[in-house]
């Protein structure tokens, strides 16, 4: 089983900063990398597919980069909305799919 | 525009059964992989089981196998989770999530309780 790997487990950053957000794989998953966004008491939100794919509706200011095994979001300029938890998941060789612990995003 | 709702979570004792439904619109439900990812309180996504489109397939986690079985209904849009010899580390909000691999669109979600 591949075990993602978060990094770090919560960032405090200023509305307007930019952040990068790291998940590292414990072997290759190539390219098959997503990232969800997820609000206090709100389901997961798909952001990113296929390492740098933005789903629908998501702003250009969340990219994504990396391959292998090592990964980064990036939020160009934090909006209030983007204060969230942040996950990783593979789908490379599954079942199963794992996710990262998660990265928390709190303001400074 | 795509909706998933989940029901059927309450509170169960150690080693009881319960069984979860997630009900689809807004997509072609019968084209569609759905899995089910729990979180427990306070943790991250743990993914439990999936179920390809037509039923033929089904995987579940190590940490359910054997004890919960995955099951679709094409015809009612809807997607089950039949949970037995429940633990207490089954406690979790239950989502189901469409998608083949990652997941586009979450419901959100169906708390379990498992408590004496």
């Amino acid at each position: 089983e591949v075990v993602m790997t978060q990094s770090p487990a919560t960032l405090s950053v200023s509305p307007g900063e930019r952040v990068t957000l790291s998940c590292r794989a414990s072997q290759s998953v190539g390219s098959n990398l997503a990232w969800y966004q997820q609000n206090p008491g709100q389901a997961p939100r798909l952001l990113i597919y296929d390492v740098s794919t933005r789903a629908t509706g998501v702003p250009v200011r969340f990219s994504g980069s990396g391959s292998g095994t090592d990964f980064t979001l990036t939020i160009s300029s934090l909006q209030s909305e983007d204060f969230a938890v942040y996950y990783c998941q593979h789908y490379n060789n599954w079942p199963p799919i794992t996710f990262g612990q998660g990265t928390r995003l709190e303001i400074k | 525009q795509v909706q998933l709702v989940e029901s059927g979570g309450g509170v169960v004792q150690p080693g009881g059964s319960l069984r979860l439904s997630c009900t689809a619109s807004g997509f072609t439900f019968r084209t569609s992989g759905i899995h089910w990812v729990r979180q427990a309180p306070g943790k991250g996504l743990e993914w439990v089981a999936v179920i390809s489109y037509d039923g033929s397939k089904k995987y579940y986690a190590d940490s359910v196998k054997g004890r919960f079985t995955i099951s679709r209904d094409n015809s009612k849009s809807t997607l089950y989770l039949q949970m037995n010899s429940l633990r207490g580390d089954d406690t979790a909000v239950y989502h189901c999530a469409k998608g083949n691999s990652y997941l586009d669109s979450w419901g959100q979600g169906t708390l379990v309780t498992v408590s004496s």
